[in-house]
């Protein structure tokens, strides 16, 4: 079936290192794809997201980038800080499949100090 | 304003019996969303409403998961004859509806089946 594949599942980073969190998908006819953070016992929370016309998208320290043809996007932090450390899921809106979301499997992101 | 709500926090109860799940959407979000998340793994798709009606019930797992949303508010997930497997954190979204508003989630229902 349509799914969308996460990597890596974990990640270590220093301090003010940078983090990239990829993903993949099957759908070519997907037009949505936000990423979302969710803390330990805490809900998701929706952090940046990207439509499928745009190739690139910043805000702040967090950016997400967006491949179509080779069907996949990716999170960057910039300068990490400890209050990053977090599960961060990928998503899409797959196209032929409503409104809801698919998501990654996770990445646990861990920034020491 | 208050984000979307969702009651109980926590529900143990055995197997076989029969529970209900409430979510309370963001006030004026007319699409409502039902996900289920086992631990490590990412939100899994339930049950999507549009107002009052099922736009899409393609994630429920078998015929004991249900939803309602009688009056386009609050809804809630019913699960008869529960199962072991069933035992997972449920999460409630609601939006504006369409595909590019944002999906604002529920803190969960950590559902535990004995």
């Amino acid at each position: 079936g349509e799914n969308v594949e996460q990597h890596p599942s974990t990640l270590s980073v220093q301090e003010g290192d940078s983090a990239v969190i990829k993903c993949t998908y099957s759908d070519s006819a997907s037009n949505y794809f936000p990423w979302y953070k969710q803390e330990l016992g805490k809900r998701p929370q929706l952090i940046i997201d990207i439509r499928s016309n745009v190739g690139e998208k910043k805000d702040q320290r967090i950016a997400v980038t967006l491949n179509k043809t080779a069907k996949h996007f990716s999170l960057h932090i910039t300068e990490t800080q400890p209050e990053d450390s977090a599960v961060y899921f990928c998503a899409a809106i797959l196209g032929n499949a409503g409104n809801m979301l698919t998501f990654g499997g996770g990445t646990r992101l861990m920034v020491k100090p | 304003g208050a984000g979307v709500s969702q009651t109980p926090s926590n529900k143990v109860t055995e197997k076989g019996k029969y529970v209900e799940l409430r979510c309370d959407p963001i006030s004026g979000h007319t699409a409502l969303y039902w996900y289920r998340q086992s631990l490590g793994q990412g939100p899994e798709f339930l049950i999507y409403f549009q107002g009052t009606g099922a736009a899409d019930d393609s994630g429920l797992p078998n015929d004991r998961f249900f939803a309602v949303r009688p009056e386009g508010s609050v809804s809630t997930l019913k699960i008869q004859r529960t199962e072991r497997g069933d035992s997972a954190v449920y999460l409630c979204a609601s939006s504006l509806g369409g595909v590019y508003n944002e999906q604002f989630f529920g803190p969960g229902t950590r559902l535990t089946v004995l």
